[in-house]
């Protein structure tokens, strides 16, 4: 139990285009979903909390508007990249938090690798 | 006050030996410590966690020790095999906040060698 998938898994894309990941819990609901940004060798950096059905919060220095996050259904949050720059590649991660504390808080995708050309 | 620091960067073990990886926060609002593992290309995987009101956890050859009064938490693997070799980051979440938000470390990388 508690499987979060991401799609793409990789997704290579020139400047100035728009890409969307999506994040999927696929055997629970999650109300809450955390997007996550991942350099080479370094830690994992919170962009965003994402609720259901409300606006997402967004950490200290990350544009709103540049990564934008939708999370329609308690299975389903979407990050979209707009108008993505070199510097936007990286490794982005999604993870859901169960409910249930005795299944362990908090559950990571398998992470989504943006080049940008 | 929000961090956690890990360490160390990094460390090699031969295998059959314990990695120790230490972490060390100073936020006491802090009530749940878990510790993932992550392969190159992919996502963090939860290993083991912990409450502040136990002191150890062990499942298999991956044991949490917590300090409470250092504020300190550690984590140990015994046996270490090649397959272990991975980035391992510690976390700790305030209570009752920010939808569970977590805080991670900054990651150590474990080398296993055969």
């Amino acid at each position: 139990g508690a499987v979060v998938s991401q799609h793409p898994s990789w997704v290579i894309c020139k400047s100035g285009t728009s890409v969307k990941i999506e994040c999927r819990s696929l055997d629970f609901q999650a109300t809450t979903m955390f997007w996550y940004r991942q350099f080479p060798k370094q830690s994992l950096m919170l962009m965003a909390t994402s609720n259901e059905g409300s606006k997402a919060t967004y950490e200290q220095g990350v544009e709103k508007d540049k990564f934008l996050i939708n999370h329609a259904s308690l299975t389903l949050s979407t990050l979209t990249v707009t108008s993505a720059h070199p510097e936007d590649s990286s490794f982005y991660i999604c993870s859901a938090r169960v409910a249930r504390e005795a299944l362990g808080g908090q559950f990571f995708g398998p992470g989504t690798r943006l080049t940008v050309l | 006050q929000q961090q956690v620091k890990q360490s160390p960067q990094s460390l090699i073990v031969q295998k059959g030996g314990i990695s120790i990886i230490n972490c060390a926060y100073e936020n006491t609002a802090f009530d749940y410590f878990p510790w993932y593992q992550q392969f190159p290309g992919k996502g963090p995987a939860l290993l083991i966690a912990i409450r502040p009101d136990v002191s150890e956890k062990k499942e298999g050859r991956f044991t949490i020790s917590f300090n409470k009064s250092a504020k300190q938490f550690s984590l140990h693997i015994m046996d270490s095999q090649p397959g272990d070799s991975a980035t391992y980051f510690c976390a700790a979440r305030v209570r009752g906040t920010s939808y569970g938000k977590l805080t991670f470390g900054q990651g150590t990388i474990l080398t296993v060698h055969p």
